[in-house]
């Protein structure tokens, strides 16, 4: 079984600081992605990596970037959280056959 | 721009009753289309894609490139198919650019 493992499930950070979040993913997958979950929003795509030291703009990268340093580990960075960022934060990796994996998620509140 | 659409935020049947989710698309060439589900405390998984034209726990999904639809169907609702669904399209990168997701129905089914 794919196994997309994020760092934190809960995870609480005071306005301006910053945050880390880590997600590993065990299956040798070339392609990871960032996306936040919100009631009502649906899942909208961060950031993306098809290879290791590339990233790719998502749909809303405002107020994030990404470090992709080993093809297992993608992380995203707020560098100076937001309370506009308290959110569900869901990893995922493909090999590009479409089935995407998704991680638990990492429940960020800023306060 | 590519977009996904499910007008029913929420939707609620009666066991043994049919279920039909609605999912619209917008974008201008040959979508790759799913359903993701999300069962509660679970990760999101992929429920079914169009171009595997499967059945799956009973549920299956048309692509209607006419009207630009990809409604998922159930006959008979069970209690367990209570979640939340999520339309999802993958546009030419084959899925490797991330998928845009619809805002999702909350499907509850009542004894």
């Amino acid at each position: 079984d794919v196994k997309v493992t994020q760092s934190s499930r809960y995870l609480v950070k005071r306005t301006g600081e910053k945050v880390f979040l880590e997600c590993v993913q065990d299956m040798d997958h070339e392609n990871m992605f960032w996306y936040r979950q919100d009631p009502g929003l649906g899942l909208r795509l961060i950031y993306f990596s098809y290879d290791v030291k590339m990233k790719e703009k998502g749909d809303i990268p405002e107020g994030y970037s990404v470090s992709r340093e080993k093809k297992e580990r993608f992380s995203l960075i707020l560098e100076s959280a937001s309370t506009n960022q308290t959110s569900m934060y869901l990893c995922a990796s493909t090999t590009g056959t479409y089935e995407q994996y998704f991680g638990p998620g990492t429940r960020l509140t800023v306060t | 721009a590519q977009r996904v659409t499910q007008p029913e935020k929420l939707l609620s049947v009666f066991k043994g009753a049919p279920v039909e989710l609605k999912c619209n698309y917008s974008y201008s060439g040959s979508p790759e289309l799913f359903w993701y589900v999300q069962y509660s405390r679970q990760r999101l998984q992929l429920l079914l894609r169009h171009i595997s034209r499967e059945s799956i726990k009973g549920f299956t999904a048309d692509l209607n490139k006419g009207e630009t639809s990809f409604h998922l169907k159930k006959p008979f609702a069970q209690e367990e198919d209570s979640a939340m669904y999520y339309c999802a399209l993958s546009g030419s990168g084959g899925g490797a650019d991330g998928l845009t997701f619809g805002k999702g129905t909350h499907l509850i089914i009542q004894p």
